[in-house]
């Protein structure tokens, strides 16, 4: 069955560091692959996408993310954070490619951001 | 933002009683989906659909139903809500495409004592 792990439940980052989110996920064939952001109280918001081409992509807010097959893995990065950033951030596979268009989320994984 | 309006916010009630929660969508969109988030969970799906009339069950549809009779409506139950159903519900849409994202509405607040 398909699968989503975020190995982080949780992480804490410096204001202005770089940020590195892990998104390890478990499918046979080429995956469609997501990044969401939720903001305390809100619903999810779309960063980016991955489902074919250049394996670096780019997304809102100064996000990307590199798919590796080897490693089965969807990394998601910042080169500098903003205390902005601090909220829950979910990787998803998905739809299409699960069954029934259905998106499979993994757990998350939390940011704080400390001045 | 996307025409998503999910009613009502909050919601508490006890245990053993019916509850429905309404999702309401200006897209057209014909995927319509439920979720639940749990703390170290992330979001599971209780179920779906992919047009007026046609559902199909989640990872965690026990003790839930669904109904769309509408395109731009799609509706939750509870049967008889327990406490493991307090949760945070998530209602989204899609156009369905393979590689379309989702767009969530705010989410409803149940608690069930």
């Amino acid at each position: 069955a398909q699968s989503v792990t975020q190995p982080d439940i949780h992480i804490t980052v410096s204001e202005g560091a770089s940020l590195e989110l892990r998104c390890n996920y478990s499918y046979g064939a080429t995956p469609y692959l997501f990044w969401y952001v939720q903001s305390p109280g809100q619903g999810l918001q779309l960063l980016l996408k991955y489902f074919s081409g250049d394996t670096l992509v780019q997304g809102i807010k100064g996000f990307e993310a590199e798919f590796k097959r080897s490693q089965s893995s969807f990394n998601l990065r910042k080169p500098s954070v903003h205390w902005s950033d601090a909220a829950e951030y979910f990787c998803a596979v998905g739809p299409g490619n699960t069954g029934g268009f259905k998106t499979i989320f993994g757990a998350g994984t939390r940011l704080f951001v400390k001045a | 933002d996307a025409g998503i309006t999910q009613s009502p916010r909050h919601k508490v009630t006890e245990t053993g009683t019916p509850v429905t929660l309404r999702c309401h969508q200006t897209e057209n969109h014909r995927y319509m989906y439920w979720y639940r988030q749990d703390p170290g969970h992330g979001l599971r799906l209780i179920h779906y659909s992919y047009g007026v009339k046609d559902t199909d069950k989640g990872e965690v549809s026990d003790g839930y139903s669904v109904s769309r009779s509408k395109t731009e409506d799609f509706l939750l139950t509870l049967e008889s809500a327990t406490s493991s159903q307090t949760s945070v519900y998530f209602c989204a849409i899609s156009s369905g495409t393979e590689n379309e994202k989702l767009f969530f509405g705010s989410g409803t607040q149940l608690s069930v004592l």
